[in-house]
């Protein structure tokens, strides 16, 4: 079991480019979770997926992000533009629905200047 | 979900056992009590969960109290990589199963 596959680990961008996340879950689990950390507001949950479909997306800061989860294996966060008030390490979570014993990722650490 | 506290940091001698409290006077029937650890620079970590009943695994024991209001988790022989933020989550399985982090306390084992 290779975990929850976060890629890139570390993404460096300027201002107003776009930037995308990428998330492979634990194979069999079929909820996906985004979370964002900063050292001011902590871990803060951005968006979670059931079966591929968006349920709760009232973390997502603006309509500069969004996510998706095209299939079971796969899902992307995608910020565009992205502003320096997004720089923060983005998780990816897996688990199977209805346990909260998460799985999470190593993170993207973005930086955007 | 019910709302937990935390002590925000906690010190512990290496090879001691680290005993990390939690309250969570307003948990209800159905509610779990989750904890997680985030080791610096790392995703946070599973580490156990419980109802009522004490819990057990390879990592800690949670012991839950009577009336549920509060709990610890122990750590029976801390060591310098038990260093991490631990976090205490109580919240209702099968019910959209987001999980809220708080502050937490930040463990520090000492050598």
């Amino acid at each position: 079991d290779a975990g929850v596959i976060q890629s890139p680990r570390h993404e460096v961008t300027e201002m107003g480019q776009e930037v995308t996340l990428r998330c492979k879950p634990i194979s069999g689990h079929n909820s996906l979770f985004w979370y964002r950390q900063t050292m001011m507001r902590g871990l803060e949950l951005l968006i979670y997926f059931n079966n591929n479909v968006p349920i709760d997306d009232s973390g997502m800061p603006e309509d500069r992000f969004s996510a998706k989860m095209p299939n079971a294996s796969f899902s992307t966060l995608k910020i565009q533009p992205s502003e320096p008030r997004d720089s923060a390490v983005y998780f990816c979570a897996s688990s199977r629905q209805g346990f909260s014993g998460y799985t999470f990722g190593s993170g993207t650490r973005l930086t955007v200047v | 979900d019910a709302k937990t506290t935390q002590p925000p940091s906690m010190d512990c001698a290496e090879g001691r056992a680290a005993n990390l409290p939690c309250n969570h006077s307003t948990i209800s029937g159905n509610e779990y009590v989750y904890w997680y650890r985030q080791i610096h620079s790392q995703g946070p970590q599973y580490i156990i969960h419980g109802l009522k009943n004490n819990e057990t695994n390879e990592m800690a024991s949670l012991i839950i109290t009577e009336d549920r209001k509060s709990s610890t988790l122990i750590l029976p022989h801390a060591t310098l990589r038990d260093t991490a933020v631990y976090y205490c989550i109580v919240r209702v399985d099968n019910a959209g199963n987001m999980l809220t982090f708080g502050g937490g306390t930040r463990l520090m084992v000492k050598p």
